[in-house]
């Protein structure tokens, strides 16, 4: 059972577009919720994260936005460039104690065209 | 500062062997786990550690094994390598956010 579904599976953007990712979750008890970004080779990096208590969080060109009734989530790039061609995967995760279990989507392939 | 180092970088076994996946944090963090990276599956969660001493099984656990005697080290441990194993596995540590190591890209043939 997938708890957390991505979609699309790869995406193409013209530069100084809007890339749009969108993520949907089942379980009602996750309350955190990150973004990643993955270059060729490299591990997955911090991009963006938003708790349930808010319904939009902004860091310079990216934003998430959040819908709690309709338990989804999407992560909107605007004005993408070239550099942000790589691999995008949104997470959730319970936070309590010292457990950061993820959970991870499928991923995303991003390419911007110059 | 390091952050997450993971030894070897690349690692090619027959099938039936058995090797250790190393990582070790100098971020004095309690949480690590490790993933494995297939095309099209993301990450999926193999084995985690709240704390030295303590490990327990994540989304795919079978053929692992962990152990976690100090906060620094957390090594994976395959008995006895399957092609089904072919990955790239990814250390991670936390105390809030996850931070990611570099990754091990394993072949078993």
């Amino acid at each position: 059972q997938q708890q957390v579904k991505q979609s699309p599976q790869s995406l193409i953007v013209q530069k100084g577009g809007i890339s749009i990712i969108n993520c949907a979750y089942e379980n009602t008890a996750f309350d955190y919720f990150p973004w990643y970004q993955q270059f060729p080779g490299k591990g997955p990096a911090l991009l963006i994260a938003i708790r349930p208590d808010v319904s939009e969080k902004k860091e310079g060109r990216f934003t998430i936005s959040f819908n709690k009734s309709a338990k989804q989530f999407s992560l909107h790039i605007m004005d993408s460039q070239p550099g942000d061609s790589a691999t995008y995967f949104c997470a959730a995760s319970m936070r309590g104690g010292s457990n950061y279990k993820l959970t991870f989507g499928k991923g995303t392939l991003l390419t911007v065209n110059p | 500062n390091a952050g997450v180092t993971q030894t070897p970088k690349f690692q090619v076994l027959k099938t039936g062997q058995s090797m250790t996946l190393q990582c070790a944090q100098d971020m004095n963090h309690e949480y690590m786990s490790w993933y494995r990276q297939d095309p099209g599956m993301g990450l999926r969660l193999i084995h985690y550690s709240v704390g030295a001493g303590i490990t327990d099984q994540g989304e795919v656990p079978n053929g692992y094994n962990v152990s976690r005697s100090t906060t620094e080290d957390f090594p994976l441990r395959l008995l006895s390598a399957a092609p089904s194993q072919t990955s790239v596995y990814f250390c991670a540590t936390s105390q809030g956010e996850q931070y990611f190591g570099p990754g091990t890209r394993l072949t078993v043939t």
